[in-house]
């Protein structure tokens, strides 16, 4: 299996430019989750999905943010416009149901935003 | 709610030093418990876990035992390398919904 897929692996915008985040989860998992990683405020969860719907949404920052999964095979994370304090690690995890069962992550994308 | 606590860091230590990295937390019910671990620059990766009272998980030389009566779940190693140097967190899964409940993470930093 070749894990979470995410890409880019890094992302240089400039402020205002639109950025879009790819991610694909492992086969026959039907969670995905969106994670943003800063040093700051450290790991955060953004958003998850459930077969394809999105479960809870709280933790998008705001307006700017929106997520897509149109099939089980692939998610967006866009940003529109983007700025400076959007600048962080970005996570894709996907997991199947049932007690125990961890996450796998993927490698991330790093977005910078001058 | 839900809510786990970590020790916090940086923690350094030497070559083939013992390793205790302390995790505790509060959940209603019988959670589960993780360990992950990230290395500089990566996602992070599933260290190990226990699903239940007195089970201990164990990966690469890491150990940690699930203790309901303390609540606590403490990540141990006997004798670290300087490649476990990475971030590691502590969480948990209690409920109905998939969301894990993370901590803040710890820094370890072996010196050869």
């Amino acid at each position: 299996d070749a894990g979470v897929i995410q890409s880019p692996r890094h992302e240089v915008t400039e402020m205002g430019q639109e950025v879009t985040l790819r991610c694909k989860p492992i086969s026959g998992h039907d969670y995905l989750f969106w994670y943003r990683q800063t040093m700051m405020r450290g790991l955060e969860l953004l958003i998850y999905f459930n077969n394809n719907v999105p479960i809870d949404d709280s933790g998008m920052p705001e307006d700017r943010f929106s997520a897509k999964m149109p099939n089980a095979s692939f998610s967006t994370l866009k940003i529109q416009p983007s700025e400076p304090r959007d600048s962080a690690v970005y996570f894709c995890a996907s997991t199947r149901g049932g007690a125990g069962v961890g996450y796998t992550f993927g490698s991330g994308t790093r977005l910078t935003v001058v | 709610g839900n809510s786990v606590t970590q020790m916090e860091g940086p923690v350094t230590l030497s070559e083939e030093a013992f390793l205790t990295i302390n995790c505790t937390y509060t959940a209603t019910g019988y959670p589960s418990l993780f360990w992950y671990v990230q290395y500089p620059g990566e996602g992070l990766q599933l260290l190990l876990k226990a699903t239940k009272a007195d089970d201990k998980g164990s990966n690469k030389g890491f150990e940690a035992t699930y203790r309901k009566e303390t609540t606590s779940f403490h990540l141990e190693k006997g004798s670290v390398q300087v490649s476990d140097s990475a971030v590691y967190f502590c969480a948990l899964h209690a409920g109905n919904n998939r969301k894990l409940i993370w901590g803040l993470g710890t820094s370890l930093a072996v010196n050869p």
